[in-house]
């Protein structure tokens, strides 16, 4: 079975400027999720998805980033324009999902991609 | 809202040294309980799970955890680690209806 994929795997900018993230998640998984985990603290979900639907967005900074899930599968994640301090590693995470967020719900995570903003 | 801590930041064992990985949690009601383990330069695996019934957890490579609802708490255990075990540990929790939340991490490191 393949793993969640996502691309690039590293990506440097500058400050100010944009940057795009996709993610492809494992084949019939209903919910993904985008999570920030920057160096020395645990995954921060970001925004989480039931097919193409946000579910819970209450951490993204609308100002800057913003996410889509247009035909309930694959998902890009942007920040425009980026800062210093979203220098973090972005994981994609996807799970069979389940209706009301109960259940036995694994999440599986992709390799995620590492952002340095100079 | 939901918070999880994990009470090391690092820590370095020798070989064959029995381990114990705290994790604790604010929020009490129906809670699904993770570790995560993420080897170096790989992405973040399920190590194991508690949904319900028996609060002793058994995962891959060794590994098991306590649920201890009174406590609160999720202790990830193994009693001789290897070199191989040098990882990053998360320990994470979901409530029902509510998002997953992740402690700090704990790094360990096994010296051979």
């Amino acid at each position: 079975e393949a793993g969640v994929a996502q691309s690039p795997r590293y990506k440097i900018i500058e400050k100010r400027q944009s940057v795009a993230f996709w993610c492809n998640p494992i084949s019939g998984h209903a919910t993904l999720y985008w999570y920030q985990q920057i160096l020395g603290q645990g995954p921060k979900l970001l925004i989480q998805f039931q097919n193409n639907g946000v579910v819970d967005d209450s951490q993204l900074p609308k100002d800057r980033f913003s996410a889509e899930r247009l035909k309930g599968v694959d998902s890009t994640l942007k920040i425009q324009p980026a800062k210093l301090e979203d220098s973090a590693v972005y994981l994609c995470a996807s799970s069979l999902g389940f209706p009301g967020g109960g259940g036995t719900d694994t999440q599986y995570f992709g390799p995620g991609t590492r952002l340095t903003v100079l | 809202a939901q918070s999880v801590s994990q009470h090391n930041h690092h820590v370095i064992l020798s070989e064959a040294a029995s381990l114990e990985l705290g994790c604790n949690y604010s929020y009490g009601g129906t809670v699904n309980l993770f570790w995560y383990v993420q080897y170096p330069g790989q992405h973040l695996q399920l190590l194991l799970k508690y949904f319900s019934g028996d609060p002793l957890v058994k995962g891959i490579k060794g590994f098991e955890a306590e649920f201890i609802k009174s406590k609160f708490s999720f202790n990830l255990r193994k009693p001789s680690v290897q070199w191989s075990d040098t990882a990053e540990y998360f320990c994470a929790v979901k409530n029902y209806g509510q998002n997953f939340v992740f402690g700090p991490g704990t790094r360990l490191s096994v010296l051979p």
